[in-house]
């Protein structure tokens, strides 16, 4: 079946360490995103690729960086730079022509800083 | 600018009615999604409308009226489960996503 994976679904990061959330998908979608939901809150955008080698910063993406080397993977790295990364963090797909099923999400991956 | 605003918390009866409203405002328009988001999960999708009108899927049903740039989202015969978030986002001329911070919907017995 397709879909989107997600790992670690928990991750504990010290004090200025760096992290890295993988996301991979097998649904042949064009577009790729990252999110950050903190507590009782909506959906944050960091960052989102459209195409391979290609990607755009979102709303909050300072202390976070991506890569698109390849189409099916999308993943996210939490830097020290990042003050306050404990949230939980979402990647979804969607093709690049629009669908209306939208976007396809993963199991997320909630990170805390210890 | 692009913006979608839809209540913050509802409370509801099981067995009850109740309908959540969506105003979206977004750069060119490509559809309005409903997703549903228990707590520490992922968001599901339960609905899109692109065309004015009422889609109506089991016990959930959704409403879209361009013109006005409203939405919302039914849901009859509430059960238990149904206690979620409920995400209202409108797709924009990049097909890009644009969410609402959602409402959280909670059931009373």
């Amino acid at each position: 079946d397709g879909g989107i994976t997600q790992s670690p679904k928990y991750l504990f990061r010290k004090e200025g360490q760096n992290v890295t959330l993988s996301c991979e998908q097998n649904l042949n979608h064009d577009a790729m995103y990252w999110y950050r939901q903190d507590p009782g809150q909506g959906l944050r955008l960091i960052y989102y690729s459209q195409i391979v080698n290609d990607f755009q910063k979102g709303d909050i993406a300072e202390g976070y960086s991506v890569s698109r080397e390849k189409k099916e993977s999308f993943p996210l790295t939490v830097t020290s730079a990042q003050k306050n990364p404990t949230a939980f963090y979402l990647c979804a797909s969607s093709s690049r022509q629009g669908s209306n099923y939208g976007y396809t999400f993963g199991s997320g991956t909630r990170l805390t800083v210890v | 600018g692009q913006n979608i605003d839809q209540p913050t918390e509802m409370t509801a009866t099981e067995g009850a009615i109740v309908q959540i409203n969506c105003t979206y405002q977004t750069s060119g328009f490509n559809g309005l999604f409903w997703y549903q988001q228990h707590a520490g999960e992922a968001p599901t999708f339960l609905s899109y409308n692109v065309l004015d009108g009422l889609e109506e899927k089991g016990r959930f049903s959704s409403f879209l009226s361009r013109s006005k740039g409203y939405s919302y989202l039914l849901l009859k015969e509430l059960q238990m489960k149904d206690s979620a978030s409920y995400l209202c986002a409108g797709m924009d001329s990049n097909y890009q996503l644009i969410w609402g911070a959602g409402t959280k919907l909670i059931i009373k017995p």
